[in-house]
């Protein structure tokens, strides 16, 4: 298995905190990605990063930050968390965009009340 | 937008059948198709990657065909086990990553 984890697994928050999650990768690929998965709608892609400092939005980024400040760590960010938001986050990586396999991570389990 | 189509969303099979799941996209223009496999509560796992180039790969009982011009693919189950049972998901990789609703697999002893 690819060296994913996130943190926390689990997190139960109120309307209005902030929240971070963290996603952390041994395996040094440039390419890192926050999804949601969410019943009816899929897996969808929040934002991604190509490098330190470089990301770019996904198909759901209203809402969400991220920083990516070392290779090996991506935060999502919920700068003021809504009950919309409530949902299992993915992480994921890859060498490239197009042409190689993703690898995921465990997920974690917000719930925002 | 890309949409990416699975059906049927659930199918249920006796231990030892072979079966297909389908996989159907509107934009041709991808990079790739990939399937994936994943289980309650769990991360998901690759299982294929089909080049936009390519038509089909294999990996031991699993078949994936990629027809890009008609937005089709397939995942073929050869011998299917309970082992199988699973949510098994399809993504298209163009400009951005779209997966679909996956196909819920239970395969009963």
């Amino acid at each position: 298995d690819a060296g994913i984890t996130q943190s926390p697994r689990h997190k139960v928050t109120e309307t209005g905190t902030p929240v971070t999650l963290r996603c952390h990768q041994t395996e040094n690929h440039r390419y890192m990605y926050w999804y949601r998965q969410d019943p009816g709608h899929g897996l969808r892609l929040i934002h991604y990063s190509y490098g330190v400092k470089d990301t770019d939005k996904g198909e759901v980024s209203d809402g969400y930050s991220v920083s990516r400040s070392k290779t090996e760590d991506f935060l999502l960010t919920l700068e003021s968390a809504t009950s919309s938001q409530t949902s299992v986050y993915f992480c994921a990586i890859s060498e490239s965009f197009s042409t190689d396999t993703q690898y995921f991570g465990p997920g974690t389990r917000l719930t925002v009340l | 937008k890309q949409e990416v189509t699975q059906i049927p969303a659930a199918l249920s099979v006796p231990e030892g059948e072979n079966l297909v799941l389908n996989c159907s996209f509107t934009d041709s223009a991808i990079y790739n198709l990939q399937w994936f496999r994943q289980d309650p509560g769990k991360g998901l796992t690759s299982l294929l990657l089909i080049q936009s180039s390519q038509r089909e790969q294999t990996s031991g009982r699993l078949n994936a065909s990629l027809d890009k011009s008609s937005g089709r693919s397939t995942l073929y189950i050869a011998a299917s086990q309970p082992g199988d049972s699973a949510t098994y998901l399809c993504a298209v990789s163009g400009n951005q990553f779209y997966f679909g609703t996956g196909t819920s697999l239970t395969v009963i002893p």
